[in-house]
């Protein structure tokens, strides 16, 4: 079972490009979640869906866009990166709202 | 609303045993806790739902007092491999799915 994948591992962008951070899963999960991580801040929720075609704003939402056209994809949108938008983001799954989240392996990203 | 931990960092021997907190402002429907080994995804550990019963992971248990909106974990007789930040996580009564993350607490064991 590959679980929750993310890609890319690693990115660079400079102040202005726009970027997709690819989250799939294979556990035909309901429920999937993007979070980033930074020092001292703990996890941040961005977006979530809690099925396909369903999604809601999260605490820090700004400058992220989010689709969830199938069950397995949920994809981040960066529309035009920001130095505050280094961080290391964490796509997570679970059946169903409310239960075990699994996580994928993260994506660093630093913008210059 | 971030809920709260306490402490930030705690340092322990092996054997030791130590208590995370955490608290909220809100009305909670669940609590979540989840560990995250440096360089690593979280993992989780337990989930408490309302009503106050206590689970166990291995030495690892937790309790949920509803009335306080807190939830504590306890680390008993400690082990190296539960060196890493723990991290709660609550979902505010309604179940709407917004799992919102404490700061996290670092723990870290010594032989």
């Amino acid at each position: 079972n590959a679980g929750v994948t993310q890609t890319p591992k690693f990115q660079v962008l400079k102040t202005g490009q726009s970027m997709t951070l690819q989250c799939a899963q294979d556990m035909n999960h309901e429920y999937m979640s993007w979070y980033r991580q930074d020092p001292g801040m703990g996890l941040r929720l961005i977006h979530y869906s809690v099925g396909a075609g369903i999604t809601d704003q999260g605490e820090v939402p700004n400058g992220y866009n989010v689709s969830r056209s199938t069950t397995e994809d949920f994809p981040l949108r960066l529309l035009s990166a920001a130095p505050s938008q280094t961080s290391v983001y964490f796509c997570a799954s679970s059946q169903n709202r409310g239960e075990k989240l699994f996580f994928g392996s993260g994506t660093q990203l630093s913008v210059l | 609303q971030q809920p709260v931990q306490s402490p930030q960092a705690v340092i322990l021997r092996e054997g030791e045993d130590a208590v995370i907190n955490c608290s909220s402002s809100k009305a909670l429907y669940s609590v979540h806790w989840y560990r995250q080994k440096h360089g690593e995804a979280p993992v989780f550990l337990m989930i408490l739902l309302k009503g106050g019963e206590q689970k166990g992971h291995e030495k690892i248990s937790a309790s949920f007092n509803e009335k306080k909106q807190q939830s504590s974990l306890y680390l008993t007789a400690s082990q190296l491999s539960y060196s890493g930040t723990y991290f709660c996580g609550t979902l505010s009564s309604g179940n709407t799915g917004k799992l919102i993350f404490g700061q996290g607490t670092t723990l870290q064991v010594k032989p």
